[in-house]
């Protein structure tokens, strides 16, 4: 079946660090890929997102790149700031009618100053 | 920000008693849906809608029913809560444009639901 796998955090920074979360995914056909954030006590908004292979989406400096050949989507960024604290959720869509949602698991990102 | 409207935002009942959790939308948009959140699980999709009147499971459907009698509006049920769906349930909305349905989805700002 359709599935996301992503790193387990917690990940813990410092400032201006560099940032990898890993994010691989399982799907049938040609998904679509997202990266959602969650602050504390908020809801999930959407950081970025690509919708064909080789496609890059980017976002208040995130990157993420579709690669099929290694079905991975993972995010970076080159210089995390304080307010980067977040959880980050990768996400796929695939076809059909319904436009349903597949989430990884989630990954707690500290950024320390 | 989408007019996503989730209400209540906090709840705390008891054991065996019905719930339901409103969602309340602004966009016109076709496609809604509830999810739940728990640590290590990510978000798991409860229930969803492609239209009013049309609803269908999603893989954490046990325990839980839904109704859509008007575009705007979604409601979730617990038919009789038990502590395991004790968790913070999510609505989202999404739209297909031009004919494609991969396209973001926009949350509301969670429910957070107590069993006890």
């Amino acid at each position: 079946g359709n599935s996301v796998t992503q790193m387990e955090g917690p990940v813990t920074l410092s400032e201006e660090a560099f940032l990898t979360i890993n994010c691989t995914y399982t799907a049938t056909g040609y998904p679509s890929l997202f990266w959602y954030v969650q602050y504390p006590g908020e809801g999930l908004q959407l950081l970025l997102k690509a919708t064909k292979a080789d496609d890059k989406g980017s976002n208040k400096g995130f990157e993420a790149t579709y690669r099929k050949e290694t079905t991975s989507f993972h995010l970076e960024k080159g210089s995390v700031q304080v307010s980067d604290s977040a959880v980050y959720f990768c996400a796929l869509t695939y076809g059909g009618a319904t436009n349903k949602l597949i989430f990884g698991t989630g990954t707690l990102l500290a950024v320390q100053p | 920000d989408a007019g996503i409207t989730q209400s209540p935002r906090h709840k705390v009942t008891e054991t065996g008693t019905p719930v339901t959790l409103r969602c309340h939308q602004t966009e016109n948009h076709r496609y809604m849906y509830w999810y739940r959140q728990d640590p290590g699980h990510g978000l798991r999709l409860i229930h969803y809608s492609y239209g009013v009147k049309d609803t269908d499971k999603g893989e954490v459907s046990d325990g839980y029913s839904v109704s859509r009698s008007k575009t705007e509006d979604f409601l979730l049920t617990l038919e009789s809560a038990t502590s395991s769906q004790t968790s913070v349930y999510f609505c989202a909305i999404s739209e297909s444009t031009r004919g494609t349905v991969n396209t973001e989805a926009f949350f509301g700002q969670g429910t957070r639901l107590t069993v006890v």
